[in-house]
């Protein structure tokens, strides 16, 4: 089954503590993203991979990073996260781009 | 700056009755347009994509929506509603050229048995 697979779930950390959100695809896509989403202000991009080793920042990247070693892969690092990474966030791959196909999301609490 | 505008943040449709989501956009340029949906605790579903040619796409889930360029929008339409549509839909656009992705705030659709 085509699917985009993001660990954990769920995830309930303290403040600094280094955590890494992990995305897999098996559709083969060239593109990935990662999103964040908060009440009222829908999705927000925050790095894209065009292919492996090439990424660029999305429009709230502070705080993040990213690496793209293998094609199906796209890992979210928080390195020392914070209250306001409090957030819903979303992997998304594309073949093109442009149609996107989303994980399930992983809800991400910083105390 | 490029912007996505979902000026209906809830609305409340009867089972059966047609609906009409509205997006609105500021670039310079024609973006590529999605509408996406997201039922409670799920990752989103593409619905439907427009990057050319004819103004008027057909969608999963018997959703349509129309491409105005006079306009700058992108309005997602459905005739007959079903209970199962209840969700939240958000309007996205892709910049040509960048692989950068805009989204809309959303809006929150329910519907009356």
């Amino acid at each position: 089954e085509a699917q985009v697979t993001q660990n954990p779930r769920y995830l309930i950390t303290v403040t600094g503590k280094k955590l890494t959100v992990t995305c897999s695809q098996n559709m083969n896509h060239e593109y990935m993203s990662w999103y964040r989403q908060d009440p009222g202000l829908g999705l927000r991009q925050i790095y894209y991979s065009m292919n492996v080793e090439v990424t660029d920042k999305g429009d709230v990247p502070e705080g993040y990073k990213v690496s793209r070693k293998e094609k199906r892969n796209f890992p979210l690092i928080l390195e020392s996260p914070s209250p306001n990474q409090t957030s819903l966030y979303f992997c998304a791959s594309s073949f093109t781009g442009y149609e996107q196909y989303f994980g399930p999301g992983t809800r991400l609490t910083v105390t | 700056a490029q912007s996505v505008t979902q000026p209906d943040i809830h609305i409340t449709v009867s089972e059966g009755a047609s609906l009409e989501l509205r997006c609105n956009y500021s670039y310079g340029a024609t973006p590529y347009l999605f509408w996406y949906v997201q039922s409670p605790g799920q990752g989103l579903q593409l619905l439907l994509k427009y990057f050319s040619g004819d103004t008027l796409v057909q969608g999963i889930k018997g959703f349509e929506a129309e491409f105005k360029r006079s306009q700058s929008s992108f309005n997602l339409r459905k005739p007959s509603v079903h209970w199962s549509d209840a969700a939240e839909y958000f309007c996205a656009v892709g910049l040509p050229g960048t692989y950068k992705y805009i989204f809309g705030t959303g809006t929150r659709l329910k519907v009356l048995a």
